[in-house]
This record gives structure tokens, C-alpha cells and sequence, in this order.
């Protein structure tokens, strides 16, 4: 089976760095995953990680640790619209599917 | 093609009756998945298609429930005998094969709400 577990709520400031971070386990991986979701929109891929290491888009990076079953999302210069659900994901077993986490609820204030 | 289209959006319906739910999804996507969110929590994995084959149902999805993707492209979802646990949003994502075992990045429709009264 899997468990992926991140922080229900987080609140940050414009112009500031938040992280926000995802622990799983997993019976098989294929890939962790981080979505987007502003309320009542579809999820949004932002980012993608298969090996250990960060990958850097933009304002946002990803950091992915598949020893430590570890992940964290960094959102860099704050700013009100990135206040949304980030959603952190792992690919099935078979690959064939993502699962999801509950989300973590960022609020962004000025 | 602009994307994944789920129709309609909103669904009110009262307890016992069945709905239906349609996906169009982005139109050389060969992959489409079923998800269903409630308030608070990340989408739940309901059910996936390789083209017009069901390749995988989630234990979530209980006999009331059944898809199908008729042609390999657009797919429905119907819930028989509705009851109000079934309320939640129900969302559509597509994604094209690339050949590897990788989920890779899914595109999701705007959902169909199902309210059941």
C-alpha cells in the first residue's frame, strides 16, 4: 500500500520562501509528483522527481530523497496567487496511476 | 483542443436516483483516469484507461459505479443508486502514452460536481 503524509495548513507572507514538505511510503515508486490546486480549479503539475536531487523551475523547485522517502516543495518570492492546495503525489506501484496526498493548504498574506 | 472537458459541472440529485458523468479528454491522450475529491483531501483514484481498455479499478469504486471508454476517446462515468456519500467532486485526467512505466504528468478537467440530496 501506500501513506503520503505533508501538512494540512501553512501560512507564509508575500516575498518570502516557504517549503513544504511530503513524506511516503510506498510498496513500489515510480516517480513523486507535485500538483497545484487553487480553490475550485483542476490540480496542476508543477513538478516531477524520479531520482534524489533538486530540480528548479522557475520560482518553484522540488527536492526528492528516495531513501528517506522524503520530498519538499520550495516556493521562492511569495506572491497572494500562489495561495492554493499543493498536492504531493507517487506513481502506483504498477505505474499506472498517481496517488495523492490531502494537500497542503497554503495561505499567502500580505 | 484546449484541453480535458468534463460535462456538465454541477450535478444535484436525489438520493437513489443514477448520474452520469462525461470526459472528453485532450484528443491524442491515450491514458484517462478517474478521480474523486471531497473537501479537504487530494484526489482518490477511482478507475484508468488505456485506450478502450479498463486496465485498473481502485477498491474505492464499488459496484455502483462503472466507466467506460467505448471508443478510446471520450469516457463516462455513471454512479447507480446514488447515495449521499457519493457527493464529492468527481475529476477526468488524460495523459499521452510515452512508452515508459512513469505515471508523468496528468491533465485534469475542471471536474463534475455531484451534490446528493
Amino acid at each position: 500500500g501506500q501513506n503520503i503524509d505533508q501538512p494540512t495548513e501553512m501560512t507564509a507572507t508575500e516575498g518570502a520562501i516557504v517549503q513544504i514538505n511530503c513524506t511516503y511510503q510506498t510498496s513500489g515508486f515510480n516517480g513523486l509528483f507535485w500538483y497545484q490546486q487553487h480553490a475550485g480549479e483542476a490540480p496542476t503539475f508543477l513538478s516531477y522527481n524520479v531520482l534524489d536531487g533538486l530540480e528548479e523551475k522557475g520560482r518553484f523547485s522540488s527536492f526528492l530523497s528516495r531513501s528517506k522517502g522524503y520530498s519538499y516543495l520550495l516556493l521562492k518570492e511569495l506572491q497572494m496567487k500562489d495561495s492554493a492546495s499543493y498536492l504531493c503525489a507517487v506513481g502506483n506501484q504498477a505505474g499506472t496511476a498517481l496517488i495523492f496526498g490531502k494537500g497542503t493548504t497554503l495561505s499567502v498574506s500580505s | 483542443d484546449t484541453g480535458v472537458s468534463q460535462d456538465p459541472r454541477h450535478k444535484i440529485t436525489k438520493r437513489g436516483q443514477n448520474v452520469t458523468f462525461r470526459c472528453d479528454p485532450i484528443s491524442e491522450h491515450n491514458r484517462l483516469y478517474w478521480y474523486r475529491q471531497t473537501l479537504g483531501q487530494g484526489p482518490e483514484f477511482l478507475t484508468y484507461f488505456q485506450n478502450e481498455a479498463q486496465l485498473e479499478k481502485s477498491r474505492l469504486l464499488s459496484d455502483r459505479f462503472s466507466a467506460e471508454r467505448p471508443k478510446g476517446s471520450f469516457s463516462t462515468l455513471e454512479i447507480q443508486r446514488t447515495e449521499q456519500g457519493d457527493s464529492a467532486m468527481y475529476l477526468c485526467a488524460s495523459r499521452a502514452d510515452t512508452g515508459r512505466t512513469n505515471t508523468g504528468e496528468l491533465f485534469f478537467g475542471e471536474g463534475s460536481r455531484l451534490t446528493v440530496l
